[in-house]
């Protein structure tokens, strides 16, 4: 059965803070990982990583997928308050064609 | 307009009565998926579907139908609503399978 695990499930900080975001997968016949960011409305795509030890950036935002550890990373450096948000991960299933996700990480980011 | 959207926005609805909640994407996209999110659950797939007149279920499809008569258009249908789902609904598209998807602005139903 697939399977999507985010760690922590809320976290609080303050601006300016650097956060790292955690999920770790278990799929059969593994393609790709996403990342989303949800903020009031539809969640919203930041990465997909394929392969292994690749760093993608956007700005503030960093992610990197480990593929022998089963897990991905969401780094956000110098944390803002529209950072704010729930930030979703998740995998394409095993013999299906949609993405199976994980339940989030919530970000609440402080003035 | 282009994208994808759901309609309506919020609907609220009473215990026992069909409920159709409708998406279009002006994409072409081949794939299209409804899921429910609930606190604590996430994102869980109801119904997608690969093409038009092809359908599958997903995780939770209990009390739910669809079609896809047109590959723009993905209606979700609850037959009789109940209170458990009372979720927020959220439509996607996607070109390609194992890719991202783009969402729907979503549809907040509450069953009463």
């Amino acid at each position: 059965e697939d399977k999507v695990v985010q760690s922590p499930l809320s976290l609080v900080v303050h601006e300016g803070d650097t956060v790292t975001l955690n999920c770790s997968y278990e799929v059969t016949n593994f393609r790709s990982l996403l990342w989303y960011k949800q903020e009031k409305k539809a969640p919203t795509f930041l990465f997909m990583l394929t392969s292994s030890g690749i760093e993608k950036k956007s700005g503030r935002l960093s992610s990197i997928l480990d593929k022998k550890e089963l897990s991905s990373i969401l780094n956000i450096t110098a944390t803002q308050t529209g950072d704010s948000a729930i930030y979703l991960c998740a995998v394409p299933s095993t013999g299906a064609n949609n993405l199976f996700f994980g339940t989030g990480t919530r970000l609440t980011v402080i003035p | 307009d282009a994208g994808i959207t759901q309609s309506p926005r919020y609907k609220i609805t009473e215990t026992g009565r069909q409920v159709t909640l409708m998406c279009h994407q002006t994409w072409s996209h081949s794939y299209m998926f409804w899921y429910r999110q609930d606190l604590g659950h996430g994102l869980r797939l109801i119904y997608y579907s690969a093409a038009a007149d092809i359908t599958d279920k997903g995780e939770v499809p209990d009390g739910y139908v669809v079609s896809r008569s047109k590959t723009e258009n993905f209606p979700l249908t609850l037959e009789s609503a109940t209170r458990s789902q009372t979720s927020v609904y959220f439509c996607a598209s996607s070109g390609q399978v194992g890719y991202g998807y783009t969402f729907g602005s979503g549809t907040r139903l509450t069953v009463v």
